[in-house]
Protein backbone atom coordinates (compact mmCIF):
# COMPACT_ATOMS: atom_id res chain seq x y z
CA UNK A 1 0.00 0.00 0.00
CA UNK A 2 1.53 3.36 -1.01
CA UNK A 3 2.65 5.76 2.09
CA UNK A 4 3.60 9.08 2.45
CA UNK A 5 7.58 9.04 3.96
CA UNK A 6 9.15 11.71 5.80
CA UNK A 7 12.79 12.00 6.59
CA UNK A 8 14.93 12.53 8.82
CA UNK A 9 12.78 10.87 11.48
CA UNK A 10 15.10 13.32 14.22
CA UNK A 11 16.19 16.12 13.94
CA UNK A 12 18.02 17.77 16.38
CA UNK A 13 19.02 21.64 15.84
CA UNK A 14 20.19 24.18 17.25
CA UNK A 15 17.71 27.53 18.30
CA UNK A 16 17.90 30.24 15.69
CA UNK A 17 19.19 27.44 12.83
CA UNK A 18 16.95 27.01 10.05
CA UNK A 19 15.62 23.54 9.50
CA UNK A 20 14.18 21.91 6.17
CA UNK A 21 11.91 18.85 6.54
CA UNK A 22 10.83 16.58 3.38
CA UNK A 23 8.20 14.58 2.51
CA UNK A 24 7.32 12.47 0.01
CA UNK A 25 3.47 12.14 -0.26
CA UNK A 26 1.47 9.38 -1.97
CA UNK A 27 2.10 9.82 -5.78
CA UNK A 28 -1.29 10.25 -7.76
CA UNK A 29 -2.53 12.74 -4.08
CA UNK A 30 -3.27 16.32 -4.95
CA UNK A 31 -3.82 17.74 -1.40
CA UNK A 32 -0.75 18.24 1.05
CA UNK A 33 -0.48 18.48 4.20
CA UNK A 34 1.83 19.63 7.57
CA UNK A 35 0.53 19.11 11.08
CA UNK A 36 2.69 19.16 14.53
CA UNK A 37 2.47 17.64 17.64
CA UNK A 38 3.68 18.88 20.44
CA UNK A 39 4.56 16.64 23.09
CA UNK A 40 1.22 15.73 25.55
CA UNK A 41 -0.62 17.90 23.20
CA UNK A 42 -2.95 17.76 20.45
CA UNK A 43 -2.13 17.24 16.61
CA UNK A 44 -2.79 20.70 15.05
CA UNK A 45 -2.97 21.34 11.32
CA UNK A 46 0.15 24.01 9.85
CA UNK A 47 -0.58 24.41 6.15
CA UNK A 48 -2.27 22.81 3.46
CA UNK A 49 -1.02 23.04 -0.21
CA UNK A 50 -2.96 22.24 -3.20
CA UNK A 51 -1.86 23.19 -7.10
CA UNK A 52 1.68 24.93 -5.81
CA UNK A 53 -0.13 26.97 -3.66
CA UNK A 54 -1.07 27.53 -0.15
CA UNK A 55 -5.02 26.72 0.34
CA UNK A 56 -5.07 26.78 3.61
CA UNK A 57 -2.71 27.81 7.15
CA UNK A 58 -3.79 28.61 10.62
CA UNK A 59 -2.61 31.10 13.05
CA UNK A 60 0.62 29.09 13.78
CA UNK A 61 1.75 29.29 10.52
CA UNK A 62 3.28 32.50 10.58
CA UNK A 63 6.29 33.89 8.54
CA UNK A 64 8.65 32.04 10.33
CA UNK A 65 7.42 29.06 8.39
CA UNK A 66 7.07 28.23 4.37
CA UNK A 67 6.29 25.18 2.34
CA UNK A 68 7.39 24.22 -1.28
CA UNK A 69 6.99 21.77 -3.97
CA UNK A 70 10.84 21.65 -5.06
CA UNK A 71 10.12 19.18 -7.88
CA UNK A 72 7.20 16.39 -8.96
CA UNK A 73 7.53 13.93 -5.69
CA UNK A 74 8.87 16.07 -2.58
CA UNK A 75 7.04 18.25 -0.25
CA UNK A 76 9.24 20.24 2.07
CA UNK A 77 8.47 22.52 5.69
CA UNK A 78 11.17 25.06 6.55
CA UNK A 79 11.06 27.10 9.36
CA UNK A 80 13.32 30.21 9.86
CA UNK A 81 14.95 31.09 13.07
CA UNK A 82 13.77 28.07 15.38
CA UNK A 83 12.46 28.54 18.34
CA UNK A 84 12.61 26.17 21.41
CA UNK A 85 9.13 25.99 21.36
CA UNK A 86 9.33 24.80 17.48
CA UNK A 87 10.78 21.52 19.30
CA UNK A 88 7.52 19.38 18.32
CA UNK A 89 6.91 15.92 16.03
CA UNK A 90 5.53 17.27 12.26
CA UNK A 91 3.64 15.09 10.35
CA UNK A 92 3.13 15.63 7.08
CA UNK A 93 -0.04 13.95 5.09
CA UNK A 94 -1.83 13.76 1.35
CA UNK A 95 -5.03 13.04 0.01
CA UNK A 96 -6.37 13.07 -3.26
CA UNK A 97 -9.44 15.05 -2.19
CA UNK A 98 -10.40 18.17 0.26
CA UNK A 99 -13.84 16.84 0.83
CA UNK A 100 -15.06 13.75 2.30
CA UNK A 101 -11.30 11.77 2.05
CA UNK A 102 -9.39 10.52 4.33
CA UNK A 103 -5.74 12.21 4.71
CA UNK A 104 -2.73 9.98 4.95
CA UNK A 105 -0.05 10.77 7.33
CA UNK A 106 3.67 9.72 7.15
CA UNK A 107 5.23 8.53 10.71
CA UNK A 108 6.63 12.16 11.06
CA UNK A 109 9.93 14.00 12.45
CA UNK A 110 10.81 14.61 15.73
CA UNK A 111 11.94 18.06 16.08
CA UNK A 112 14.37 19.25 18.86
CA UNK A 113 15.29 22.87 19.59
CA UNK A 114 18.16 23.11 21.52
CA UNK B 1 -8.72 24.27 20.80
CA UNK B 2 -11.88 22.64 22.03
CA UNK B 3 -13.76 21.50 18.79
CA UNK B 4 -13.14 18.15 19.03
CA UNK B 5 -12.66 16.60 22.62
CA UNK B 6 -12.05 13.34 24.01
CA UNK B 7 -12.89 13.19 27.65
CA UNK B 8 -10.93 9.69 27.97
CA UNK B 9 -7.22 9.71 28.60
CA UNK B 10 -7.38 5.79 28.67
CA UNK B 11 -9.48 2.85 27.77
CA UNK B 12 -8.54 -0.63 29.36
CA UNK B 13 -10.74 -4.04 27.56
CA UNK B 14 -10.48 -7.66 28.16
CA UNK B 15 -9.35 -8.93 24.39
CA UNK B 16 -12.37 -10.37 22.75
CA UNK B 17 -14.86 -7.96 24.57
CA UNK B 18 -16.13 -4.31 22.81
CA UNK B 19 -14.29 -1.51 22.35
CA UNK B 20 -15.93 1.77 23.05
CA UNK B 21 -14.41 4.98 22.46
CA UNK B 22 -16.14 8.59 22.49
CA UNK B 23 -16.25 11.65 21.04
CA UNK B 24 -17.63 14.99 21.28
CA UNK B 25 -17.41 17.78 19.27
CA UNK B 26 -18.86 21.85 19.37
CA UNK B 27 -18.71 22.82 15.62
CA UNK B 28 -22.20 21.92 14.56
CA UNK B 29 -20.20 22.85 10.64
CA UNK B 30 -18.46 19.69 10.61
CA UNK B 31 -19.27 17.59 8.06
CA UNK B 32 -16.89 14.56 8.24
CA UNK B 33 -15.73 12.28 11.02
CA UNK B 34 -12.50 10.36 10.70
CA UNK B 35 -10.55 8.07 13.90
CA UNK B 36 -7.20 7.30 13.35
CA UNK B 37 -4.95 4.82 15.20
CA UNK B 38 -1.01 5.65 16.28
CA UNK B 39 1.56 3.42 17.50
CA UNK B 40 4.52 4.57 19.32
CA UNK B 41 7.04 6.19 16.74
CA UNK B 42 4.06 5.80 13.86
CA UNK B 43 2.12 8.46 12.24
CA UNK B 44 -1.76 8.27 12.82
CA UNK B 45 -3.20 5.42 10.74
CA UNK B 46 -6.58 5.88 9.18
CA UNK B 47 -9.21 3.75 10.26
CA UNK B 48 -12.60 4.74 9.51
CA UNK B 49 -14.48 7.49 8.30
CA UNK B 50 -18.27 8.82 8.48
CA UNK B 51 -20.25 11.81 6.66
CA UNK B 52 -22.60 13.58 8.47
CA UNK B 53 -25.16 12.19 5.99
CA UNK B 54 -24.93 8.76 7.81
CA UNK B 55 -25.49 8.04 11.42
CA UNK B 56 -23.26 4.46 10.87
CA UNK B 57 -20.23 3.21 9.14
CA UNK B 58 -19.30 -0.22 9.42
CA UNK B 59 -15.58 -1.51 8.06
CA UNK B 60 -15.18 -5.25 9.49
CA UNK B 61 -14.25 -5.25 13.28
CA UNK B 62 -14.81 -1.40 13.45
CA UNK B 63 -18.12 0.92 13.57
CA UNK B 64 -18.36 4.41 13.78
CA UNK B 65 -21.61 5.94 14.69
CA UNK B 66 -22.76 9.39 14.34
CA UNK B 67 -25.33 11.45 16.49
CA UNK B 68 -25.51 14.97 15.18
CA UNK B 69 -27.81 15.98 17.44
CA UNK B 70 -26.13 15.21 20.18
CA UNK B 71 -22.83 16.42 18.49
CA UNK B 72 -21.25 13.12 19.25
CA UNK B 73 -19.33 9.69 17.61
CA UNK B 74 -17.77 6.92 19.04
CA UNK B 75 -16.55 4.11 17.71
CA UNK B 76 -16.58 0.45 18.01
CA UNK B 77 -14.30 -2.36 18.15
CA UNK B 78 -15.90 -5.91 18.33
CA UNK B 79 -14.15 -8.23 19.01
CA UNK B 80 -10.97 -6.63 20.55
CA UNK B 81 -8.05 -7.82 19.84
CA UNK B 82 -4.16 -7.26 22.01
CA UNK B 83 -3.03 -5.49 18.55
CA UNK B 84 -5.76 -3.18 18.36
CA UNK B 85 -3.99 -1.78 21.74
CA UNK B 86 -2.64 2.39 20.61
CA UNK B 87 -3.90 5.75 20.65
CA UNK B 88 -6.92 6.85 18.72
CA UNK B 89 -7.72 9.85 17.46
CA UNK B 90 -11.23 11.53 16.69
CA UNK B 91 -11.12 14.02 14.08
CA UNK B 92 -13.05 16.19 12.30
CA UNK B 93 -13.47 18.68 9.32
CA UNK B 94 -15.20 20.53 7.02
CA UNK B 95 -15.76 19.00 3.32
CA UNK B 96 -14.70 22.66 1.77
CA UNK B 97 -11.69 23.21 4.36
CA UNK B 98 -8.71 21.41 4.20
CA UNK B 99 -8.06 21.73 8.49
CA UNK B 100 -8.47 18.82 10.46
CA UNK B 101 -9.57 19.57 13.88
CA UNK B 102 -7.66 16.84 16.43
CA UNK B 103 -9.26 15.14 19.68
CA UNK B 104 -6.68 14.71 22.50
CA UNK B 105 -6.68 10.99 22.00
CA UNK B 106 -7.77 7.77 23.91
CA UNK B 107 -4.71 5.08 24.70
CA UNK B 108 -6.74 1.79 24.29
CA UNK B 109 -4.88 -1.21 26.06
CA UNK B 110 -6.94 -4.56 24.92
CA UNK B 111 -5.55 -7.46 27.87
CA UNK B 112 -5.05 -10.96 26.37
Amino acid sequence: EPEVTQTPSHQVTQMGQEVILRCVPISNHLYFYWYRQILGQKVEFLVSFYNNEISEKSEIFDDQFSVERPDGSNFTLKIRSTKLEDSAMYFCASGPDRGHQPQHFGDGTRLSIL
Amino acid sequence: DQQVKQNSPSLSVQEGRISILNCDYTNSMFDYFLWYKKYPAEGPTFLISISSIKDKNEDGRFTVFLNKSAKHLSLHIVPSQPGDSAVYFCAAKRAEYNDMRFGAGTRLTVKP
